[in-house]
């Protein structure tokens, strides 16, 4: 069975804290791929980042930053010095690379960031 | 022009309306997909287009009718909706076929559709 976990439903944190977002997933498959989306108030999706099960190398984007172990079936997420824009839904998702590929979704976390 | 757009931004109807939700993409793309999305919960995948043909129906109810007439549209044709249909109805597109796992999709900003 495949799953996504995102056990934080909600966490708030002060502008220009660090803040890390947990996605844990289960697969039986060798190869998948992992995404991390945003969703603002205004309701868009916005694609952030893709990684490939081969890939356990972490990236720094900017502010963000991801952690993939896949010892321990992680994809975390860091923004550091968060900011308020940062504030929104994020959903880590799971894709296999066979049948209908359509996204796993987690239940998402909502982040607020206050001033 | 990397943009999905969705009208309309609302909707409310009642449940014996008739109504279509539009969905535009400029970027190319040759998959198009429609979700729906309730309160705090991920999207849910309904329909797949794939170069314009209906690829996937994830068993959605016939009152929802997809429509893809053009490699740059695609609508959902509403009629005789019930008050749990109410929710987020999300558009999205990428470049590649839908059976190419690694390709990324874009999303609209999504209609939010009330039924009354």
């Amino acid at each position: 069975a495949q799953k996504v976990t995102q056990a934080q439903t909600e966490i708030s944190v002060v502008e220009k804290e660090d803040v890390t977002l947990d996605c844990v997933y289960e697969t039986r498959d060798t190869t998948y791929y992992l995404f991390w989306y945003k969703q603002p108030p205004s309701g868009e999706l916005v694609f952030l980042i893709r990684r490939n099960s081969f890939d356990e190398q972490n990236e720094i984007s900017g502010r963000y930053s991801w952690n993939f172990q896949k010892s321990t079936s992680s994809f975390n997420f860091t923004i550091t010095a968060s900011q308020v824009v940062d504030s929104a839904v994020y959903f880590c998702a799971l894709r296999k690379t066979s049948g209908t590929y359509k996204y796993i979704f987690g239940t998402g976390t909502r982040l607020k960031v206050l001033a | 022009d990397t943009e999905v757009t969705q009208t309309p931004k609302h909707l409310v109807m009642g449940m014996t309306n008739k109504k279509s939700l539009k969905c535009e993409q400029h970027m190319g793309h040759r998959a198009m997909y429609w979700y729906k999305q309730k309160a705090k919960k991920p999207p849910e995948l309904m329909f797949v287009y794939s170069y314009e043909k209906l690829s996937i129906n994830e068993s959605v109810p016939s009152r929802f009718s997809p429509e893809c007439p053009n490699s740059s549209l695609l609508n959902l044709h509403l009629h005789a909706l019930q008050p749990e249909d109410s929710a987020l109805y999300l558009c999205a597109s990428s470049s590649r076929a839908m059976r190419e796992p690694d390709n990324e999709q874009f999303f609209g900003p999504g209609t939010r559709l009330t039924v009354l």
